[in-house]
C-alpha cells in the first residue's frame, strides 16, 4: 500500500470561483493515478486514469495534470459550481493492481 | 460507467452478532471484487480482493476469519463480518472489476454500526 496525500483537506470555494488542490504518491514503481469524484451517499465517480508523465484530461470544467517524475497530479474546477461540491479523491496504482487512496479533499460552493 | 449496488447501506447491530453486505455489479460481469474500510477522517484502505469462484486474498493486518468474504457468481460478491465489535464499527465499499488490472467500479458503501 503506498503512501498518497491530498491537500488540502477541505476546501471553500465562491461559485464562479476556479481552484485547485493536489494529490501526491510515491514516483517509484508508478502505474495509473485516479481521480474519484465521490458525492455524499452516493458511489465514487471515475473521472480520469492517467499514466504517462504529462498526462493532462479534461471532462468539462474539470481537468487533470499528472507529473510522475515528482509524484503529484493537480484536479482543477473552473468556474466553480454548487453541484462541484463533492469529495475527490485520488488514488495511486503500482506495480499491482492495488489502489491506494488519499484522504480526500472535500470542495464546498458557495452559491 | 457500470453499476454497482451494495446492500444494505447502513446497519446497526450488537456486539457478537454476525452482519452480511452483499456487493453486486448490475451489468456487466465482475471477474474481481475489492473490499475497503474507511475510518472517520482517514483514507479508504483496501481489506481484500476476491476473485471469482477462487479463495480472497487478504491485506495485511485483516483477519480472513473475521472478514469472511464469498465470490461465488460473476455478480456477486458477500463481505461478513463475523461476531462483531464496536471496533468493527465502520464505512465498508466494494467495487467491482471486469479483470484484476481494469477499470473499478464502486458501490455506494455500508455504514456498520456496532453497539
Amino acid at each position: 500500500i503506498l503512501n498518497v496525500e491530498q491537500s488540502p483537506q477541505s476546501l471553500h470555494v465562491q461559485e464562479g470561483d476556479s481552484t485547485n488542490f493536489t494529490c501526491s504518491f510515491p514516483s517509484s514503481n508508478f502505474y495509473a493515478l485516479h481521480w474519484y469524484r465521490w458525492e455524499t451517499a452516493k458511489s465514487p465517480e471515475a473521472l480520469f486514469v492517467m499514466t504517462l508523465n504529462g498526462d493532462e484530461k479534461k471532462k468539462g470544467r474539470i481537468s487533470a495534470t499528472l507529473n510522475t517524475k515528482e509524484g503529484y497530479s493537480y484536479l482543477y474546477i473552473k468556474g466553480s459550481q454548487p453541484e462541484d461540491s463533492a469529495t475527490y479523491l485520488c488514488a495511486s496504482q503500482g506495480g499491482d493492481y492495488k489502489l491506494s487512496f488519499g484522504a480526500g479533499t472535500t470542495v464546498t460552493v458557495r452559491a | 460507467g457500470a453499476v454497482v449496488s451494495q446492500h444494505p447501506s447502513w446497519v446497526i447491530c450488537k456486539s457478537g452478532t454476525s452482519v452480511k453486505i452483499e456487493c453486486r455489479s448490475l451489468d456487466f460481469q465482475a471477474t474481481t471484487m475489492f473490499w475497503y474500510r474507511q475510518f472517520p477522517k482517514q483514507s479508504l484502505m483496501l481489506m481484500a480482493t476476491s476473485n471469482e469462484g477462487s479463495k480472497a486474498t487478504y491485506e495485511q493486518g485483516v483477519e480472513k476469519d473475521k472478514f469472511l468474504i464469498n465470490h461465488a457468481s460473476l455478480t456477486l460478491s458477500t463481505l461478513t463480518v463475523t461476531s462483531a465489535h464496536p471496533e468493527d464499527s465502520s464505512f465498508y465499499i466494494c467495487s467491482a472489476s471486469r479483470d484484476l488490472y481494469n477499470e473499478q467500479f464502486f458501490g455506494p458503501g455500508t455504514r456498520l454500526t456496532v453497539l
